[in-house]
């Protein structure tokens, strides 16, 4: 158990809808990181948020929007949904933003059908 | 931009027999590396990571990896593979001196280790 808690762990809905995935990072950690895994295009990092402040921002679409708020949670908004978007959702944290010393820790996913 | 390439999608082992996943990273300057093991149904989590100092690094349940500049490579290791290890291998790098900790992902190599 890496400490990185995530809801729903499955999700079904329509295309066209709207969904929000949550995450709660582990106690102490600041940053959050938002990422999808598909089958064609593997791992791709989404997005980081740091102490409540957009950090960096990677193959997110403009459909997808994230937040991160007082309490440290993370929530990522996925809009007008496409089939394509069927995936994995990992969340991450890490205690803060250097790469040499901050190991990401990986929640255990969100798997999102879009029928 | 940087990039990862794992050779092998799936790679077959014996119970007993050595491991070897390659990994093969393209930067302008050598990045931090690492490497996430992925079992069914769960999130990943961190096997090692190589940042500075040493390149033969040691990481967790019997697993290594060895920098090799010349080579641009970080391939992981184990001597002799248990039925446990079966999992998904992920390969990633991590901009140095960037101040960011994002991480761009191989596209994974699945283990199946036999009896």
């Amino acid at each position: 158990d890496s400490g990185v808690t995530q809801t729903p762990k499955h999700l079904i809905t329509a295309t066209g809808q709207r969904v929000t995935l949550r995450c709660s990072p582990r106690s102490g950690d600041l940053s959050v990181y938002w990422y999808q895994q598909s089958l064609d295009q593997g791992l791709q990092f989404l997005i980081q948020y740091y102490n409540g402040e957009e950090r960096a921002k990677g193959n997110i679409l403009e459909r997808f929007s994230a937040q991160q708020f007082p309490d440290l949670h993370s929530e990522l908004n996925l809009s007008s949904l496409e089939l394509g978007d069927s995936a994995l959702y990992f969340c991450a944290s890490s205690v803060g933003v250097g790469p040499s010393t901050d190991t990401q820790y990986f929640g255990p996913g969100t798997r999102l059908t879009v029928l | 931009a940087q990039s990862v390439t794992q050779l092998g999608s799936h790679v077959s082992v014996s119970e007993g027999a050595l491991v070897l996943l390659r990994c093969n990273y393209s930067s302008s300057v050598p990045p931090y590396l690492f490497w996430y093991v992925q079992y069914p149904n769960q999130g990943l989590q961190l096997l090692l990571k190589y940042t500075t100092g040493a390149t033969l690094v040691k990481g967790i349940n019997g697993f290594e990896a060895e920098f090799k500049k010349s080579e641009t490579s970080f391939h992981l290791t184990k001597p002799s593979a248990h039925m446990s290890d079966a999992a998904e291998y992920f390969c990633a790098v991590s901009r140095r001196n960037s101040g960011y900790s994002t991480l761009t992902f191989g596209k994974g190599t699945m283990l199946l280790v036999s009896p």
